[in-house]
């Protein structure tokens, strides 16, 4: 069974400039996460989704963040405009439901400069 | 609202040597705890768990974490490291609504020396 998919895996950009993120989740998982882990930390829960519904969106900074999951499997991140303190690496995670298990994505690492 | 303490950024050992890293937790209703480790640009692997019923949990590659509610602790442990275990590790708390609210500690690099 293929894992959570995510891309790029890296990305460089200059501040200002746009960046988006794409996952694609277990088949069959109803839960998708977006989490930020910046250098020395843990992950942070940034958006939640069951199926198409964000259902917690609570530590998005939505100036500048936003998100979507279309049909309830693939999801993408977006940043516009970068900063510098968004460098990070932004791991996605998917589970059957919220009550179920976390599986996560090997991450997309985001240098700002 | 919930939080996560591991203690100490860095733990050395050497090959065949105890492996130890603590995590203490704060929760508000009963947790649910978890243990993941983290190899060089991969994801997040879950080690073992907490939910309820027997407070000793036993999970892959040979670790094991103990639940005790008194101390507000979940301290991971293996007998006898392996070159292979050098990784970050994660300890994790939910707030006993299920999996979905994960808050994470900052993380413990293992190192093993041979």
């Amino acid at each position: 069974e293929a894992g959570v998919v995510q891309s790029p895996r890296y990305k460089i950009i200059e501040k200002k400039q746009p960046v988006a993120f794409w996952c694609n989740p277990i088949s069959g998982h109803n839960t998708l996460y977006w989490y930020r882990q910046n250098l020395g930390q843990g992950p942070e829960l940034l958006i939640r989704y069951e199926n198409e519904e964000a259902v917690d969106d609570s530590q998005l900074p939505k100036d500048r963040f936003s998100a979507e999951r279309l049909k309830g499997v693939d999801s993408t991140l977006k940043i516009q405009p970068a900063e510098l303190g968004d460098s990070a690496v932004y791991l996605c995670a998917s589970s059957l439901a919220s009550t179920y298990e976390q599986y996560f994505g090997p991450g997309t690492r985001l240098t700002v400069t | 609202a919930q939080s996560v303490t591991q203690l100490g950024s860095h733990v050395s050992v050497s090959e065949g040597a105890l492996v130890l890293l603590r995590c203490n937790y704060s929760s508000s209703v009963p947790p649910y705890l978890f243990w993941y480790v983290q190899y060089p640009n991969q994801g997040l692997q879950l080690l073992l768990k907490y939910t309820t019923g027997a407070t000793l949990v036993k999970g892959i590659n040979g670790f094991e974490a103990e639940f005790k509610k008194s101390e507000t602790s979940f301290h991971l442990t293996k007998p006898s490291a392996h070159m292979s275990d050098a990784a970050e590790y994660f300890c994790a708390v939910s707030g006993g609504s299920g999996y979905s609210t994960l808050t994470f500690g900052k993380g413990t690099m293992l190192l093993v020396s041979p």
